[in-house]
């Protein structure tokens, strides 16, 4: 059955420095998504991206991530400068778009902020 | 705007029996799914069943099955035979076509050999 693919799996970064998360949807899927979870914590909805831009965000969103679909089959998050506060598990996810299909979600990369 | 509440931080239960898990939703909507996720200790996200709001007849997927009450907003996840392979944490979540996934505060079940 396809995948969801995430690396890498851990990142350890200083806070401050920019981080890239890095995803490769299922192939034939359009809908694409970051989600967060602190430890402890639920899942959190971060962003949706469609059709190469952003079909909603929360207000975790803020200036500092971005998503980028480079080159059709790779879909990143990157935080700018990062904060300890985004220590967490991030999961993307895709889907087909239609309502019969749910999300299937990759393994994560779990990102520690020193 | 939608929410979801699990009530239950923990849950245990002993091997070979029957749990059920409770999840409440809100949402102004009609047309919706909902969903059980579950969440083993490597952190996985793992779709377990899942529930079209239009749809009268409740879901079941082999030892999983829901008792979806669209009236009351409940959407229970019962588990029978439980196994020590489905100790886990469990998330009800909620969804809309392609929109995103709003997620409950989870229930930890563990399974007593």
């Amino acid at each position: 059955e396809p995948e969801v693919t995430q690396t890498p799996s851990h990142q350890v970064t200083q806070m401050g420095q920019e981080v890239i998360l890095r995803c490769v949807p299922i192939s034939n899927h359009l809908y694409f998504y970051w989600y967060r979870q602190i430890l402890g914590q639920k899942v959190e909805f971060l962003v949706s991206f469609y059709n190469n831009e952003i079909s909603e965000k929360s207000e975790i969103f803020d200036d500092q991530f971005s998503v980028e679909r480079p080159d059709g089959s790779n879909f990143t998050l990157k935080i700018r400068s990062t904060k300890l506060e985004d220590s967490a598990m991030y999961f993307c996810a895709s889907s087909e778009g239609t309502v019969s299909i749910p999300q299937h979600f990759g393994d994560g990369t779990r990102l520690s902020i020193l | 705007a939608q929410t979801v509440t699990q009530s239950q931080p923990e849950m245990s239960v002993q091997e070979a029996e029957t749990v059920t898990l409770s999840c409440t939703y809100d949402t102004s909507e009609s047309d919706y799914y909902l969903f059980w996720y579950k969440q083993p200790p490597s952190r996985q996200m793992i779709l377990v069943i899942r529930q079209e709001a239009y749809k009268q007849q409740n879901a079941t997927e082999n030892r999983f099955s829901v008792n979806f009450q669209k009236a009351a907003k409940s959407f229970s996840l019962k588990i029978s035979d439980s196994q020590l392979g489905d100790a886990a944490m469990y998330f009800c979540a909620y969804g809309r076509g392609a929109q995103k996934l709003v997620f409950g505060q989870g229930t930890r079940l563990t399974i007593n050999p």
